[in-house]
């Protein structure tokens, strides 16, 4: 059971460039999330996702796009990197159940932009 | 008023000390609560769930005034290894509510 896992764990990026992210999880869960952390910020809310298919903007969607074709996998794009998307990246997923609400983080995307 | 709302400390405290945190929320519809732990450079963990009655997980004590609106964590005879951010998290009452973390409460054991 590898849990929640994101690639790449580390990644530079020039101004204007795109990349996405993966997050994976084998839990079976419904309910994921993308979330950014900035010193002093604490963990803000990209976008997330209530099923396969869906998707819903957060705190902080501006800049990043999301699919989620897979209910394993949930996907984060920047499509022009700007140095204000330096951030550490973390991917969660829940059940999102009375009793069975745990939220589970993978081990996060440090993504630099120059 | 923020929706989360935590003392970011930093709480510098010698081992073997009582150190507790206090968590503000402003959504009185919140159905569950739970504090993370995030070691420098990791992702967060859950410490434990928070419910009505007050739960205890060895050292630890959690507690929830649904009237005053806040959440508590008491840790008792603190260990080095409890050096950490400590996360206040609130769910909404609907499955698909988002769920609210707090900015976290620097903790720092001091030996």
């Amino acid at each position: 059971n590898a849990g929640v896992t994101q690639t790449p764990k580390f990644r530079v990026l020039k101004t204007g460039q795109s990349m996405t992210l993966l997050c994976a999880q084998d839990m079976n869960h419904e309910y994921m999330y993308w979330y950014r952390q900035d010193p002093g910020m604490g963990l803000r809310l990209i976008h997330y996702s209530v099923g396969e298919g869906t998707t819903a903007k957060g705190e902080v969607p501006d800049g990043y796009n999301v699919s989620r074709l897979k209910k394993q996998n949930f996907l984060l794009g920047l499509e022009s990197a700007a140095p204000s998307q330096t951030s550490v990246y973390f991917c969660a997923s829940t059940k999102r159940l009375a009793g069975d609400e745990t939220q589970y983080f993978g081990p996060g995307t440090r993504l630099l932009v120059l | 008023r923020k929706e989360v709302e935590q003392d970011p400390g930093p709480f510098n405290v010698p081992e073997g000390a009582t150190v507790a945190f206090n968590c503000t929320y402003s959504n009185s519809a919140s159905q569950s609560f739970f504090w993370y732990r995030q070691d420098c450079r990791k992702e967060p963990k859950l410490l434990m769930s928070v419910y009505s009655s007050g739960n205890e997980d060895g050292r630890f004590t959690a507690q929830l005034n649904r009237a005053s609106q806040y959440i508590s964590l008491l840790i008792r005879d603190s260990k080095l290894s409890d050096s950490a951010t400590y996360l206040c998290v609130v769910n909404g009452m609907n499955r698909d509510d988002k769920i609210i973390f707090g900015k976290g409460t620097r903790l720092h054991i001091l030996p």
